[in-house]
């Protein structure tokens, strides 16, 4: 149980597009999923958290225009980057919360690399 | 602000016992210690976390001393699938973003 995915594994786009990022929770409904960001040889960075049905909250310095975020469901949630410039290239992690036999733990999806030509 | 401090790296041998110590000082009354691993290029995995108790899983225990103040994950047998980068986390009980620092970079030789 516990299994968080991410589509697509990988991504790489030009300059100017956007690029849309799917998270779900396959076996369990996530009350709260969040969106991290993480540079090569860096720590992970949270961008953003999102409950379903309801805006999502950014972090200092994450833009909300270009980071949209949407949480349709209690089992999905998406991260549009908009107008993608080669500075956005990075590790994009989902985690999604729920009770899931291990109390009030947060689950990670594999993870979106992201290349802007 | 760090919450927590952990050694940069650490080796162990495959086989062997790997014991990961995090000092977490100001960790408060209603603070869990949660401790996550990350394999290269790929989203962390969760390990294990507690509040004061002792925990065992079927993948480590969590030694969290009596004053809260430090922890010691220990993996009882590392193989060489356990390199990794592992977090030690505090995260309060009300408030469910994880901070990541720069964790431990454990590297198991055969």
């Amino acid at each position: 149980g516990a299994v968080v995915s991410q589509h697509p594994s990988w991504v790489i786009c030009k300059s100017g597009t956007s690029v849309k990022i799917e998270c779900r929770s396959l076996d369990f409904q996530a009350t709260t999923m969040f969106w991290y960001r993480q540079f090569p040889k860096q720590s992970l960075m949270l961008m953003a958290t999102s409950n379903e049905g309801s805006k999502a909250t950014y972090e200092q310095g994450v833009e909300k225009d270009k980071f949209l975020i949407n949480h349709a469901s209690l089992t999905l949630s998406t991260l549009t980057v908009t107008s993608a410039h080669p500075e956005d290239s990075s590790f994009y992690i989902c985690s999604a919360r729920g009770e899931v036999g291990h109390g009030d733990t947060q689950y990670f999806g594999p993870g979106t690399r992201l290349t802007v030509l | 602000d760090a919450k927590t401090t952990q050694p940069p790296s650490m080796d162990c041998a495959e086989g062997r016992a790997a014991n990961l110590p995090c000092n977490h000082s100001t960790i408060s009354g209603n603070e869990y210690v949660y401790w996550y691993r990350q394999i290269h290029s790929q989203g962390p995995q969760y390990i294990i976390h507690g509040l004061k108790n002792n925990e065992t899983n079927e993948m480590a225990s969590l030694i969290i001393t009596e004053d809260r103040k430090s922890s010691t994950l220990i993996l009882p047998h590392a193989t060489l699938r356990d390199t990794a980068v592992y977090y030690c986390i505090v995260r309060a009980r009300t408030d469910y973003k994880l901070s990541f620092g720069a964790g431990t970079t454990v590297t198991v030789r055969a």
